[in-house]
């Protein structure tokens, strides 16, 4: 079965800085990952995705993250965060087809952004 | 565009009462997944189901029900409540397996157990 770890559980970062939000997945095979945001009393919105290809995937809000195999990892990354982007960020992977076809999320990285 | 509406938004429950979640979905999406959110823990699923009369259990079904008469529609059942039970309730759906596309959530339910 899946697994994804996100070990920063709280991350605070001056407006202007850049950011990086560390994920870890385990999985025998290539996944299909995924980067979600919660801001307050919202449901989750995709920010990227990961299906195959380019290691390097962009996504909404100047955001990107890179698949790294060999480190099992898929960080996301800002280089300028701005106010606005102070949220809840879930890492999640997805496996299997059919019946067995699901999502696993990670706990979350909440960010905080200092003006 | 309506995507995933889920009622009611918020809800209070004395222990032992029952309730049903709503969820329905406009973009004709055969998955359908219902999780919990609890503070620290991220998302659990609880059930989920791949069409029209197809369900099955994720990783915390103990005290929900779920079914799935038309492709539209997903409720969550739940009997007798619990304070365990407490939490914010997403609803989301997709149109097929992972790899398909995007995981579209409602708002969330927020359900109190006193």
């Amino acid at each position: 079965a899946q697994s994804v770890t996100q070990p920063d559980i709280h991350i605070t970062v001056s407006e202007g800085a850049s950011l990086e939000l560390r994920c870890n997945y385990s999985y025998g095979a290539t996944p299909y990952l995924f980067w979600y945001v919660q801001s307050p009393g919202q449901g989750l919105q995709l920010l990227l995705k990961y299906f195959s290809g380019d290691t390097l995937v962009q996504g909404i809000k100047g955001f990107e993250a890179e698949f790294k195999r060999s480190q099992s990892s898929f960080n996301l990354r800002k280089p300028s965060v701005h106010w606005s982007d102070a949220a809840e960020y879930f890492c999640a992977v997805g496996a299997g087809t059919g019946t067995a076809s699901k999502l696993t999320f990670g706990t979350g990285t909440r960010l905080q952004v200092t003006l | 565009n309506a995507g995933v509406t889920q009622t009611p938004k918020f809800r209070i429950l004395k222990i032992g009462q029952s309730m049903t979640l709503q969820c329905t979905q406009d973009m004709n999406h055969n998955y359908m997944y219902w999780y919990r959110q609890d503070p620290g823990m991220g998302l659990k699923l609880i059930y989920y189901s791949v069409g029209a009369g197809i369900t099955d259990k994720g990783e915390v079904p103990n005290g929900y029900n779920v079914s799935r008469s038309t492709t539209e529609d997903f409720p969550l059942r739940l009997e007798l409540a619990a304070p365990s039970q407490t939490s914010v309730y997403f609803c989301a759906s997709r149109q097929g397996q992972v790899g398909t596309g995007e995981l579209f959530f409602g708002e969330g339910s927020r359900l109190t157990v006193l």
